[in-house]
């Protein structure tokens, strides 16, 4: 079934600890996404990529690096956890700027 | 810089009536798009409906439908008939590289 795809699904970190939250599509889109969302609030981007081999920072890019090796994937990099870094990570995909964006069912993300 | 803006951080609606969601893009380019999702409480963002700013007519999707205001550069949300699974969070984003949402509003369907 073509998607978008997000693991872990969840996970309990200790702080001062390095994680890569895995994104994979396959639908072929070129731009892709990573958002956090704190409890009740809004998404505030992380960082995104227009196309393969290419990444920009979003609102909030401090503490977080991605890589765009390929299409298919995008991890998110967390190198020190620190518990402001405790949030509801989503990912998304979108192949083009007049088509909607596919968001994966989120990994939730707490650092203790 | 550019901003979306959403100004209703919460609605209470009765059921079987209408609401209507704010939405305001602050953007210098004339040719633009909007993206309403919505956010029900199990988490997972669905799109709902897209206007293009050289679209002609308002945009419709069953019950959503968007009030287009192209001088104000806003496109409002209207829910009709209300039903209560219409409880969520709903959030506007414009159609550029970076895909950045408002801050989104809490939408309560009463019985």
């Amino acid at each position: 079934i073509a998607g978008i795809t997000q693991a872990p699904t969840s996970q309990i970190l200790a702080a001062g600890r390095r994680m890569t939250l895995r994104c994979t599509q396959d639908m072929r889109h070129n731009a892709m996404y990573w958002y956090r969302q704190d409890l009740g609030l809004g998404l505030r981007l992380i960082h995104y990529s227009n196309t393969a081999g290419t990444t920009g920072k979003g609102e909030v890019p401090d503490g977080y690096s991605v890589s765009r090796a390929n299409t298919d994937d995008f991890p998110l990099t967390l190198a020190s956890a620190v518990p402001s870094q405790t949030s509801v990570y989503f990912c998304a995909s979108s192949g083009g700027e007049n088509t909607e964006a596919f968001f994966g069912q989120g990994t939730r993300l707490t650092v203790v | 810089a550019q901003k979306i803006t959403q100004t209703q951080p919460g609605m209470f609606v009765q059921e079987k009536e209408a609401v209507t969601l704010d939405c305001t893009y602050d953007t210098s380019d004339q040719s633009y798009g909007l993206f309403w999702y919505k956010q029900p409480s199990s988490g997972e963002m669905i799109f709902l409906i897209y206007q293009g700013s050289y679209d002609e007519q308002n945009a419709t999707e069953g019950r959503y439908s968007l009030n287009f205001q192209k001088a104000r550069k806003s496109a409002n949300l209207v829910i009709s008939a209300s039903q209560l699974g219409d409880s969520a969070m709903y959030f506007c984003a414009p159609n550029d590289y970076k895909l950045s949402f408002g801050a989104g509003t809490t939408v309560t369907v009463r019985a």
